[in-house]
């Protein structure tokens, strides 16, 4: 049962634009959503989080929203930079249980 | 600082051989992670040790799998009598607790031959 999913297997933007990944989840108890980011042979590396009492979280070129009612959150990346090419996993928990992963979404951004 | 590190780097074994795969979590995290990738999969949660409470094996894909933590600290996941299914990117993550943001280390590729 995969609790937290990304539908979109890969995502190509152009350079400058807004990148748009989407995370959907069906656990109406998760409280507590991230976003990671993962370049090949790394490991992933925490990129911006948000807990349910907000909606919107803002870090530079990097937001989250999260809309509650749908169990949709997505993250918008702009504008858009070749460095940003690279495999997003967004996860989700509540309480102190652990992350819940999704299968990842990868990004190419194209120069 | 120091991050999370795991070791080895690669590690190419063949079917039927044991395989230990080692991490040391950032220093004063209590929660410790273990993670596989398969290629072109997403992130498979294994194993889950919290302070002193007793680890969450839910994620364990059979017995031949196992992971033990020491002190509270270093981390061993072993795996026994390897398949070629095994093969995959090993990932160990520590936290501060539970729900907080995770550190992700290098990772270990495993192929089994």
């Amino acid at each position: 049962d995969q609790q937290v999913k990304q539908n979109s297997p890969s995502l190509s933007v152009q350079e400058g634009r807004i990148s748009i990944l989407n995370c959907d989840y069906t656990n109406s108890m998760f409280d507590y959503f991230l976003w990671y980011k993962k370049y090949p042979a790394e490991g992933p590396t925490f990129l911006i989080s948000i807990s349910s009492i907000k909606d919107k979280n803002e870090d530079g070129r990097f937001t989250v929203f999260l809309n509650k009612s749908a169990k949709h959150l997505s993250l918008h990346i702009v504008p858009s930079q070749p460095g940003d090419s690279a495999v997003y996993f967004c996860a989700a928990s509540f309480g102190n249980e652990k992350l819940t992963f999704g299968t990842g979404t990868r990004l190419t951004i194209i120069p | 600082g120091a991050g999370v590190s795991q070791s080895p780097s690669n590690k190419v074994t063949e079917k039927g051989k044991d395989v230990e795969l080692r991490c040391d979590p950032i220093s004063g995290h209590t929660a410790l992670y273990w993670y596989r990738q398969s290629l072109g999969q997403g992130l498979e949660f294994l194993i889950y040790f919290q302070g002193n409470s007793a680890p969450d094996k839910s994620g364990l894909p059979s017995d031949r799998f196992s992971a033990e933590r020491t002190g509270g600290s270093v981390s061993t996941l072993t795996i026994q009598r390897t398949q070629q299914e095994d093969s995959a990117v090993y990932l160990c993550a520590s936290s501060l607790a539970g729900r907080e943001t995770q550190y992700f280390g290098p990772g270990t590729r495993l192929l089994v031959l």
